[in-house]
């Protein structure tokens, strides 16, 4: 079974509008991190945001913030006034267990930004 | 400037050859990383080192074999490689603290660019 979803292939957003990229997770361990990443078209994998699982509050870097929902397993990253730059694909990755050093990652969601 | 450097950046290989990718990180991370990530999947992980030992070996093909001399150098020595076996291949490195492990992100390399003919 997928440990992370991310149910949209595809994006468009109008630069300077705000958009949501959705990841779903799935684990029975109470101690995990979720990660989101960018990676440009170059290849370059760019680390954007991290939430905890005990975190209280969600977690916010300049235009990035996430949406973590725990009951519901998900944890969506939101960007705020989107720009051309942000054009890329996104990973949402969940880090497990206490000791865990195994990464997880979904299938990404490719984000174009229209001008 | 990533604080890890991977090199080559691209490499075109005969499937009887025998090539080393090389990592290197500059950040004093005590973890570091393989993944694989071909067109259309997910990034798949392939061998994890802590504190130069493996700890993590995701059911790779032995025509990988991976070789952390410290924790700043990380290579992947490939021989007899397949068609299928063309992707980008990324290290990363983190820092792994016992009991705290959770927090900490990993940090990518560029990747290398593997062709196989």
């Amino acid at each position: 079974a997928q440990k992370i979803t991310q149910t949209q292939p595809g994006m468009f957003v109008q630069e300077k509008e705000a958009v949501t990229l959705d990841c779903t997770y799935d684990t029975s361990d109470p101690s995990y991190g979720l990660f989101w990443y960018k990676q440009p078209s170059s290849g370059e994998m760019i680390f954007l945001i991290y939430q905890g699982s005990y975190d209280q509050q969600n977690a916010t870097e300049g235009r990035y913030s996430l949406n973590f929902q725990k009951a519901r397993k998900s944890a969506n990253l939101v960007i705020s006034a989107s720009q051309l730059g942000d054009s890329a694909m996104y990973f949402c990755a969940m880090r497990e267990g206490y000791y865990g050093q195994n990464f997880v990652f979904g299938p990404g969601t490719r984000l174009s930004v229209l001008p | 400037e990533t604080g890890v450097t991977q090199t080559p950046r691209h490499l075109v290989m005969g499937m009887t050859n025998k090539k080393s990718l090389k990592c290197e990180q500059h950040l004093g991370h005590n973890a570091m990383y393989w993944y694989k990530q071909s067109a259309k999947k997910p990034l798949e992980l392939m061998f994890v080192y802590s504190l130069e030992e493996r700890v993590e070996n995701n059911s790779v093909p032995s025509r990988f074999s991976p070789e952390c001399p410290n924790s700043s150098h990380l290579f992947l020595h490939l021989h007899t490689l397949q068609p299928e076996d063309s992707a980008l291949y990324l290290c990363a490195s983190s820092q792994d603290w016992q009991g705290r492990s959770g927090n900490q992100p990993q940090h990518f390399g560029d990747g290398t660019r593997l062709s196989i003919l």
